[in-house]
This record gives C-alpha cells, structure tokens and sequence, in this order.
C-alpha cells in the first residue's frame, strides 16, 4: 500500500534554531513528493516539491527538503526558524502511473511550534 | 492572479439534509480535486476530474456522494442525506495538469447537526 507517515505529531522549536519535520514514504516507482503548510483556518499552501533531479530541494519562506531514496524520507528543513513559520504541515506523495491521475496522498501532518 | 475559491466557507446542516459545495478552480486550470480533512481521518482524497470527466471516483465514501464539474471549470460536490460523520473540512484544489502542483482552496467547513 502507498503511504506517507510523519511520526512527529508535534516539534517544538525556539526561533532562530534550525526546525525539521519528518516525513517517510512508501510508494511504488519514483516517487513525486511534496510539503505544504496550513495555518488556522485556512487551505493548503504548496511550499516545495521534489520530481527528479537535485536531492536538495528549495521553496517557498526559506523552506528546504531533502529527497533521500534509500531512506525512503523527505524531511522539510529551516536554518532559522521564524515564530511565523508556527503551523501545521503535510506532506504528500503522488503514486506514479499514468491512471494515478495525481491525487494525492498525505501524511497525518506536524504541528510545527515556534517559541520567541 | 486569483486562486481556488469555494463556498460557503461555513455550512452547517441538519442531519438528513443534502448540501452542495461549489468550487472555482484556477482559470485554464484542467484538473481539480476534491479532498476532506477530518480530524479522525486525516486528509482523504475523494474525487479528480480532467476536464469534466471524473476518472478516479475512488475515494467517494458512499453512494451518498456525487461530485460534477461542468464546462471544464466550475465543481459541485453533492452529499446527500448528510449524516454527522460527514461533518469535515471540504478541500478543492486544481493544477494546469495532473502531473503539475495542486492549488488548494481555503476549503468548505461542513458540520452536520
């Protein structure tokens, strides 16, 4: 079964430290990954995504992940976390195929935290 | 330019009651999606459509649920005879292609009395 897991309910950061959430997948071929971020009531917001190419993926308000294959993971990174960056985020995998029709699959989502 | 847009953006319903949530994708956007948040089930994928045909009606919950899209823009997701288990956060997103990022809308947030 194609599935992502974030084991991480919650992370608790100070602002200015480097913030990770995690993120593992299970899906058949390559896999297409992807982060977004929902504040308070709000919708999803695309932040990055990985299809090929660089492991090392930039987006959007200093965001970064990181494809790794063999770990099957695609942790979201911040150097410097921003009280603002205080949300909830999912990550998602898109199950390669042609009949796939690019629905996606989310993780559970993480409950970032920010503390001054 | 404008984004997804859906309404309402609060419905509440007695059970028993049908209700439609419209969604208005991205213009020129061929795909759109629906999806539910709820707190017992995460995010669910519920429906696709390429243009107006919906080649994934797979994660439809019942038989209670239809979903439309008509001139390859506008969506209608149709739940009839809700019951309090409906009651969840109705996302819509579109992208210009399947294979391209999806844009989400600020979602519907139906709760079923």
């Amino acid at each position: 079964a194609q599935s992502v897991a974030q084991p991480e309910d919650q992370v608790n950061v100070a602002e200015g430290n480097p913030l990770t959430v995690k993120c593992t997948y299970s899906v058949s071929g390559n896999p297409y990954l992807f982060w977004y971020v929902q504040y308070p009531n709000r919708g999803l917001q695309f932040l990055l995504k990985y299809i090929t190419g660089d492991n090392l993926v930039k987006g959007s308000y200093g965001f970064e992940a990181e494809f790794n294959k063999s770990q099957t993971s695609f942790h979201l990174k911040k150097p410097s976390a921003l009280v603002s960056d205080s949300a909830l985020y999912f990550c998602a995998v898109r199950p390669w195929g042609y009949n796939q029709g690019g629905k996606l699959i989310f993780g559970q989502g993480t409950e970032l935290s920010v503390k001054p | 330019g404008a984004g997804v847009s859906q309404s309402p953006s609060n419905k509440v319903t007695e059970k028993g009651k049908d209700v439609e949530l419209r969604c208005d994708p991205i213009s020129g956007h061929t795909a759109l999606y629906w999806y539910r948040q709820s707190l017992g089930q995460g995010l669910e994928f519920l429906i696709y459509f390429q243009g107006n045909s919906a080649p994934d009606k797979s994660g439809l919950p019942s038989d209670r649920f239809s979903a439309e899209r008509t001139g390859g823009s506008v969506s209608t997701l149709t739940i009839q005879r809700t019951q309090q288990e409906d009651s969840a956060v109705y996302l819509c997103a579109s992208s210009s292609h399947t294979q391209e990022t999806q844009y989400f809308g600020p979602g519907t947030r139906l709760l079923v009395l």
